[in-house]
């Protein structure tokens, strides 16, 4: 059974601050990794990392995978009031067509 | 934008009721899916469709069921409703492929 863990669970930090939420994996048959970002509502997609994307980047975000020691990590830096969220990660089993999510961090950002 | 909406916010129910959650999305997606989340243990999946008519149980389908009549429409059925299944309810579609899954904003569920 796949299984995907996030760490920390929670986590607080100061407007400006830089953050390293990390996603470690066991699976049987990877396809790719996602992020998403979960507010008060419906989580939204951040970012898909495949063997042929191991990094991605969008504006203060950014992401990377690492196959070899199974695990991804999502960074935030300048970190924002606005970045407080659930950051979600999830491999996605192509053989049985749905994805395992970990437990999440909850990341509190601080004026 | 994909847009995946599910019928309520908020809903009370009581113990014993039969409880229906329906989902809609309109970008002629295959795949649907049904997950509750609850503080500290992530999101779980409950059931998933990949066509009309067709469904899989995912890692929580005990006190569930569920109905896909429509390929928009994916309906989440309490068929007894137990205060162990207060929870938040989320649902997601996805197209074909490894593709992000889009999810509605959630109803969130009491059962008194």
């Amino acid at each position: 059974e796949d299984k995907v863990v996030q760490s920390p669970l929670s986590l607080v930090v100061h407007e400006g601050d830089t953050v390293t939420l990390n996603c470690s994996y066991e699976v049987t048959n990877f396809r790719s990794l996602l992020w998403y970002k979960q507010e008060k509502k419906a989580p939204t997609f951040l970012f898909m990392l495949t063997s042929s994307g191991i990094e991605k980047k969008s504006g203060r975000l950014s992401s990377i995978l690492d196959k070899k020691e199974l695990f991804s990590i999502l960074n935030i830096t300048a970190t924002q009031t606005g970045d407080s969220a659930v950051y979600l990660c999830a491999h996605y089993n192509t053989n049985a067509g749905k994805s395992t999510f970990g437990d999440g961090t909850t990341l509190t950002v601080k004026p | 934008d994909v847009k995946v909406t599910q019928s309520s916010r908020y809903l009370v129910k009581r113990t014993g009721e039969k409880v229906f959650l329906e989902c809609v999305q309109d970008m002629d997606h295959e795949n649907m899916f049904w997950y509750r989340q609850d503080p500290g243990l992530g999101l779980r999946l409950i059931y998933f469709s990949y066509d009309v008519k067709m469904k899989e149980k995912g890692d929580i389908p005990e006190g569930y069921s569920v109905s896909r009549e429509k390929k928009e429409r994916f309906s989440l059925i309490l068929e007894s409703a137990s205060t162990n299944q207060t929870s938040m309810y989320l649902c997601a579609s996805r197209g074909q492929g490894g593709q992000p899954q889009h999810f509605g904003d959630g109803t969130r569920l009491s059962i008194l």
